[in-house]
């Protein structure tokens, strides 16, 4: 079945340091792919989405391209704050039917000062 | 900004006991949807719900669980007899169409004792 695979956390940086989340996925046909970020007490949110190969999504300095050839969609910010430490889940949805969410297993992202 | 609210934000209870999960989905959305977070684990889907039946469900999904929309705003999830194994993040999402963003509320931590 479908599947997705983010790197294990916490991963730890420096506010301003560049910030680089992996999230490989398994899926048949052509999966939309998002990334949504739970701050502490909060819900989930959806940070970033693409429909279809090559589609770079981006919001709020965040942005993750999707690779159909490696199966990819990193998410990637180039100078990162203390307030965007949080955990970050990468997600498809197969595109058929009711949409079902398929999630990762989150990575908690701490920014110190 | 409308938002899907969920309660209670934590609930303990017993063993085979039953449960009753709230939560009020956006106001204009018509697709309805249950997630659950084992701790540690992924968030896994366990539900969709449109025009007042069930339209998907996974394998969790077993006969101990139902949901209902008792009213115009609530959506509930009801555990029967709750095991151990039930212990949880339990995650709220609604959507407009099934093809749109799904939002999610800040979840409900299910402790089964």
């Amino acid at each position: 079945g479908d599947s997705v695979t983010q790197m294990e956390g916490p991963v730890t940086l420096s506010e301003e340091a560049f910030l680089t989340i992996n999230c490989t996925y398994t899926a048949t046909g052509y999966p939309s792919l998002f990334w949504y970020v739970q701050y502490p007490g909060e819900g989930l949110q959806l940070l970033l989405k693409a429909t279809k190969a090559d589609d770079k999504g981006s919001n709020k300095g965040f942005e993750a391209t999707y690779r159909k050839e490696t199966t990819s969609f990193h998410l990637e910010k180039g100078s990162v704050q203390v307030s965007d430490s949080a955990v970050y889940f990468c997600a498809l949805s197969a595109n058929t039917g009711f949409q079902k969410l398929v999630f990762g297993t989150g990575t908690r992202l701490l920014v110190s000062p | 900004e409308p938002e899907v609210t969920q309660t209670p934000s934590h609930q303990v209870t017993q063993m085979g006991q039953e449960v009753i999960l709230r939560c009020v989905p956006i106001s204009n959305h018509l697709y309805f949807y249950w997630y659950r977070q084992i701790l540690g684990q992924k968030v896994e889907f366990l539900v969709s719900f449109y025009n007042n039946e069930i339209s998907e469900k996974s394998e969790i999904f077993d006969d101990q669980f139902s949901v209902e929309r008792p009213d115009g705003s609530n959506f509930t999830l009801k555990i029967r007899s709750t095991k151990l194994e039930d212990s949880a993040m339990y995650f709220c999402a609604s959507s407009e169409g099934h093809t749109d963003t799904q939002y999610f509320g800040p979840g409900t931590r299910l402790t089964v004792l």
